[in-house]
């Protein structure tokens, strides 16, 4: 078993749609947990960065974390074709350096 | 302000050559981070390093591969012998402090032939 599970996708959405996007763990060790947005054949980039439980907010984008249920979020409101991507969740511990787990990404796609 | 640069963008290599990947982290960041990305799977952590020391390289296959982060210039993922499994995308992250968050370069996709 994966340390962490994404659905693959694609997941296909109309213009303006709020979208969800999850993912599940399995070490509850993790403490900071990450979405990355990735453009085909370019580098991930990172779109949020929260610590343990909770919601946090960056414009269009909404990062939830319920580590009761080892399940993270991010939502992405009036979607837009730009928004058109991969989008990653990586996590790691809470013990100083430890190396980023990847999720093997959703592939997102937005239309006119 | 650059962000993490990698060079070259694009590696073809024959079986049994060498490869070298670059990587110089944003300004400012002396930690440097090496991940791999097979098709159809997520990153995969190789090696973590700072200015002339190797932290962390668990992650790294154990023959062929190498990796250095000299006093001076960039770091250095080297691969020797390669094989037509090698070929994937390869990335850097560089960060701040190591619990902080790592920022990605635009990778080197190696194509061993």
């Amino acid at each position: 078993q994966k340390e962490v599970e994404q659905d693959p996708g694609p997941l296909s959405v109309p213009e303006g749609a709020i979208v969800s996007l999850n993912c599940t763990y399995s070490n509850s060790a993790f403490q900071y947990f990450m979405w990355y947005r990735q453009y085909s054949r370019k580098g991930p980039e990172l779109l949020m960065y929260t610590y343990s439980s909770g919601n946090k907010e960056d414009g269009r984008f909404t990062a939830q974390v319920d580590k009761s249920s080892k399940y993270i979020s991010l939502f992405i409101r009036d979607s837009q074709p730009s928004d058109s991507a991969t989008y990653l969740c990586a996590m790691r511990k809470d013990e100083g350096f430890q190396k980023l787990v990847f999720g093997t990404g959703t592939r997102l796609l937005v239309s006119p | 302000n650059a962000g993490v640069m990698q060079n070259p963008r694009h590696l073809v290599r024959r079986r049994g050559q060498e490869a070298r990947l670059r990587c110089s982290p944003m300004k400012g960041h002396s930690h440097v981070y090496w991940y791999r990305q097979l098709p159809e799977e997520g990153l995969k952590f190789m090696v973590y390093l700072q200015k002339e020391n190797i932290i962390d390289e668990s992650g790294m296959p154990k023959e062929r591969f190498s990796a250095e982060f000299p006093k001076e210039g960039p770091s250095i993922l080297r691969i020797q012998q390669v094989v037509r499994g090698d070929s994937a995308a390869y990335f850097c992250a560089s960060s701040g402090d190591p619990g902080y968050e790592q920022y990605f370069g635009p990778g080197t996709r190696l194509t061993v032939t």
